[in-house]
């Protein structure tokens, strides 16, 4: 009964590699997202989607597309791997309306060491 | 990018004392505020929202805000161990969907 997961929880792999990383939530929330987490911990919003639009993009590099094939999954692809895209990447989702306006509730995370 | 300013820490209290953790932010069109805990290895948790100036208490937590100020802060009474983490406090911006993180203050709890 997670209410946010996201799959593989590890992901190691060599520069220049495509992955994804994959991520559903149960909750009946409109908006997904994906940050990422650097080594220092600090967490940046990377995109969200809003019934299969997407409404923010904050500056990432091309290399990283969201994909978001219903409301309940926003998967992240990943070109041309490099070693600064290592970091934690997390996915959330939120129900924007009413009194919980905007509180996002995260999924547990995928730990991207790019070698 | 907006600024949210916390004090990295690392905070130290004795069990039984109250945190005091505190959070600026830059952008005076913020509506929403919320504190997460993130424990070593795991993903944050939402713990406090608070939406109006002034107090708002949920057990041992109690979120204040002052927009005029742009402070906002969290207070934890009679701190247990098990409150040692990291403390993230996060605004909106212009957008609704828009949050911006601090870089988060590590508190440690000690017996």
């Amino acid at each position: 009964d997670t209410a946010v997961s996201q799959t593989p929880k590890y992901l190691v792999t060599q520069m220049g590699n495509d992955k994804s990383i994959k991520c559903e939530q149960n909750l009946g929330h409109d908006t997904m997202y994906w940050y990422k987490q650097d080594s220092k911990k600090f967490l940046k919003i990377m995109f969200s989607y809003n019934n299969k639009e997407l409404i923010i993009n904050e500056t990432v590099p091309n290399r990283f597309s969201p994909k978001s094939p219903d409301k309940a999954h926003l998967n992240l692809h990943i070109n041309s791997l490099e070693l600064g895209d290592s970091a934690v990447y997390f996915c959330a989702s939120s129900q924007d309306s009413g009194a919980s306006y905007n509180e996002q509730f995260f999924g547990p995370g995928t730990r991207l060491t790019v070698l | 990018q907006k600024e949210v300013e916390q004090n990295s820490g690392p905070l130290s209290v004795p069990e039984g004392a109250i945190a005091s953790l505190n959070c600026t932010y830059s952008d005076r069109v913020s509506q929403s505020f919320f504190w997460y805990r993130q424990y070593s290895g795991k993903s944050p948790e939402l713990i406090m929202s608070i939406y109006s100036n002034g107090d708002k208490e949920d057990g041992r937590f109690t979120a204040q805000l002052n927009k005029a100020s742009q402070y906002v802060s969290l207070l934890i009474r009679d701190s247990q161990p098990s409150d040692s983490a990291t403390y993230l406090c996060a605004v909106t911006g212009t957008g609704a969907n828009n949050l911006f993180f601090g870089t988060g203050t590590r508190l440690t709890v000690i017996p």
